[in-house]
């Protein structure tokens, strides 16, 4: 059963760089099948799709952060990176990562998610 | 404002039946995409419900059902019970983004 886990600082100040890590168990990160993916949710709020990264490295963002995201994979490690740069009090948020199978787009398993807290 | 709609709140008593509404456009459900749906309990990760308008992954009861009808899509859920109470939010394709609804809070009464 594949499990999926975030790690990474919990508060990050303004105009800083925001990184995580997702680490996959139970299963390959380099399975073709698969897109790696990030989402967030702010707090009350609802999810919104941050992008995904694919296991040969191949990325694509939801435009409204593609200027800030970068994302990355590691197959040695069995892990996935997220990078948000420039962030505001607006990118305080839960982040999660999560698995979607190609060609059906849903996300299954999450991550138990990990909150982010921009603040001076 | 999400580009798939859902209301924001719903509420039932134990054992009645309760809808949940996800309106789309021709760009998303009206294109084809497929829909599915999250459970999100308090404190917790989404949790995959309904894949592909309905289809229930293994271990999710029957009581959970799902279906389409033009360019939107509902969620079921009959035999109220407490555990239910969480909120919900479905997710499709539009364009090359995929997309959610702003979620709905079921309340159990």
């Amino acid at each position: 059963q594949v499990q999926l886990q975030e790690s990474g600082p919990g508060l990050v100040k303004p105009s800083q760089t925001l990184s995580l890590t997702c680490t996959v168990s139970g299963g390959s990160i380099s399975s073709g099948d698969y897109y790696w993916s990030w989402i967030r949710q702010p707090p009350g709020k609802g999810l919104e799709w941050i992008g995904y990264v694919y296991y040969n490295g191949n990325s694509y963002f939801n435009p409204s952060l593609r200027s800030r995201v970068t994302m990355s994979v590691d197959t040695s490690q069995n892990q996935f990176s997220l990078k948000l740069s420039s962030v505001t009090a607006a990118d305080t948020a839960v982040y999660y990562c999560a698995r979607e199978e190609i060609m059906r787009n849903w996300f299954d398993p999450w991550g138990q998610g990990t909150l982010v807290t921009v603040s001076s | 404002q999400s580009v798939l709609t859902q209301p924001p709140s719903v509420s039932g008593a134990p054992g009645q039946r309760v809808t949940i509404s996800c309106t789309g456009s021709s760009s998303n459900i009206g294109a084809g995409y497929n829909l599915h749906w999250y459970q999100q309990l308090p404190g917790t990760a989404p949790k995959l419900l309904i894949y592909g308008y309905s289809n229930r992954p293994s271990g999710v009861p029957d009581r959970f059902s799902g279906s389409k009808s033009g360019t939107s899509a509902s969620l079921a859920i009959t035999g109220l019970q407490a555990e239910d109470e969480a909120d919900y939010y479905c997710q499709s394709f539009d364009s090359t983004l995929r997309v959610f609804g702003g979620g709905t809070k079921l309340t159990v009464l």
